[in-house]
């Protein structure tokens, strides 16, 4: 079955604190794309960033990056240097066979000033 | 600009009174979705529509219905068959899906939706 598991509920972090967000999913399809989308306080979705099962390249952005490693079926989020701006809802998510997106619950992040 | 449009932001209605959330987007894409988030919880998939004129029931349609008569416009009617409808709506695009692609989904900024 699949299924992403963000075991983490909530963090809490002191501003510019690093912080590494953790996901595991579960698939049996060999191509499959994982997906991580921030919410803000606002609700609306941002997309931040696509990642397919060949590719196992650690991708850095800015002061995120992603750490994607198909032996652990994990793929976790950094934010270095944490803002308060980057309080926030972070989900992680799985496109499955069927091109839908398996969503995990989501980890709420504080970043206290 | 490009985008998704959901309006609007608060709803509130009466319970046994069904209730249209509109969704229109403008990024020419194939794919239509409407998600239900509660507090506190992940996106759970009510329906989605891959072209005009179809669309196929998701994790937890009973009590919804939506519509896709224009390929901008996925409207989904809340009805009072659905116990417990208060909740955080979502609706999402994307290019359709298959042929390899990603298909990464842009969400419209949501409908709070609260019966009394």
């Amino acid at each position: 079955a699949q299924k992403v598991t963000q075991a983490q509920t909530e963090i809490s972090v002191v501003e510019k604190e690093d912080v590494t967000l953790d996901c595991v999913y579960e698939t049996r399809d060999t191509t499959y794309y994982l997906f991580w989308y921030k919410q803000p306080p606002s609700g609306e979705l941002v997309f931040l960033i696509r990642r397919n099962s060949f590719d196992e390249q650690n991708e850095i952005s800015g002061r995120y990056s992603w750490n994607f490693q198909k032996s652990t079926s994990s793929f976790n989020f950094t934010i270095t240097a944490s803002q308060v701006v980057d309080s926030a809802v972070y989900f992680c998510a799985l496109r499955d066979s069927n091109y839908q997106l398996i969503w995990g619950a989501g980890t709420k992040l504080i970043i206290k000033p | 600009d490009g985008g998704i449009t959901q309006s609007p932001k608060y709803l509130f209605r009466k319970e046994g009174q069904n209730v249209t959330l509109s969704c229109e987007q403008n990024l020419n894409h194939d794919a239509m979705y409407w998600y239900r988030q509660d507090p506190g919880q992940g996106l759970r998939l009510i329906y989605y529509s891959q072209i005009v004129n179809d669309f196929q029931k998701g994790d937890i349609a009973e009590g919804y219905s939506v519509s896709r008569e224009k390929k901008e416009s996925f409207p989904l009617t809340v009805t009072s068959a659905q116990k417990n409808p208060t909740a955080f709506y979502l609706c999402a695009s994307s290019f359709q899906s298959g042929g390899g692609a990603s298909n990464e989904q842009f969400f419209g900024p949501g409908t709070l939706l609260t019966v009394l």
